[in-house]
């Protein structure tokens, strides 16, 4: 039973397209989190909500826009995407995030290649 | 701007030897140091964490040191064993209520264990 768990797992898809990225925790977790890997394999963080509120915005394009119709689902939107959108994207989730010691539950990510 | 970094990409040891993967930190502010280990198609898993009031912490065959003055951490592995081989990240967050939940990460080190 996957504690996190993201759909789809592969996605490949045209510049321009608009995709989603589905993501749900069965941890009972407060908070979730969208993270970017990169080509250069750094994790960096995008978005993420504590109870359905937005807590964290980083400098992502106002073409990403991060969803959470409830506190155990967290969906990326992406719009008009381009090439440098390529990259696998990680959906993570936590405990309430006040005295936050940093442990990270994270599904098994979402490769986007964009043609 | 990389606030924390792994320099070796690659990190290649014999069974039953010591394992020691390192990463710098720019940021005197960060008051949490976590290891992830990765292995391929999946998420990374949180492995051990330390604080930064602490210079050790360590679990089973696992320990972190921390060198505040240096800015900078390692873990140990000790002994290694084959299915330790995967990526390990670094990780670090940050003090006060605008970056609670968010972790900066190195970009990896990949260990191989060969038996």
């Amino acid at each position: 039973d996957t504690a996190v768990s993201q759909t789809p797992k592969y996605l490949v898809t045209q510049m321009g397209n608009d995709k989603s990225i589905k993501c749900e925790q069965n941890l009972g977790h407060d908070t979730m989190y969208w993270y970017k890997q990169d080509s250069k394999k750094f994790l960096k963080i995008m978005f993420s909500y504590n109870n359905k509120e937005l807590i964290i915005n980083e400098t992502v394009p106002n073409r990403f826009s991060p969803k959470s119709p409830d506190k155990a689902h967290l969906n990326l939107h992406i719009n008009s995407l381009e090439l440098g959108d390529s990259a696998v994207y990680f959906c993570a989730s936590s405990q309430d995030p006040g005295g936050f010691a940093g442990e990270l539950f994270f599904g098994e990510g979402s490769r986007l290649t964009v043609l | 701007d990389q606030q924390v970094k792994q320099n070796s990409p690659s990190l290649s040891v014999q069974e039953g030897r010591i394992s020691i993967l390192n990463c710098d930190y720019t940021n005197s502010m960060f008051d949490y140091f976590l290891w992830y280990k990765k292995y391929p198609a999946e998420g990374p898993t949180f492995l051990i964490s330390i604080s930064s009031i602490k210079d050790k912490n360590e679990d089973g065959r696992f320990t972190v040191f921390l060198n505040k003055s240096a800015k900078h951490l390692s873990l140990h592995i000790v002994p290694s064993q084959p299915g330790d081989s995967a990526v390990y990240f670094c990780a670090a967050s940050g003090a006060g209520s605008s970056n609670t939940g968010k972790l900066i990460f190195g970009q990896g080190t990949t260990l191989q264990v060969k038996p």
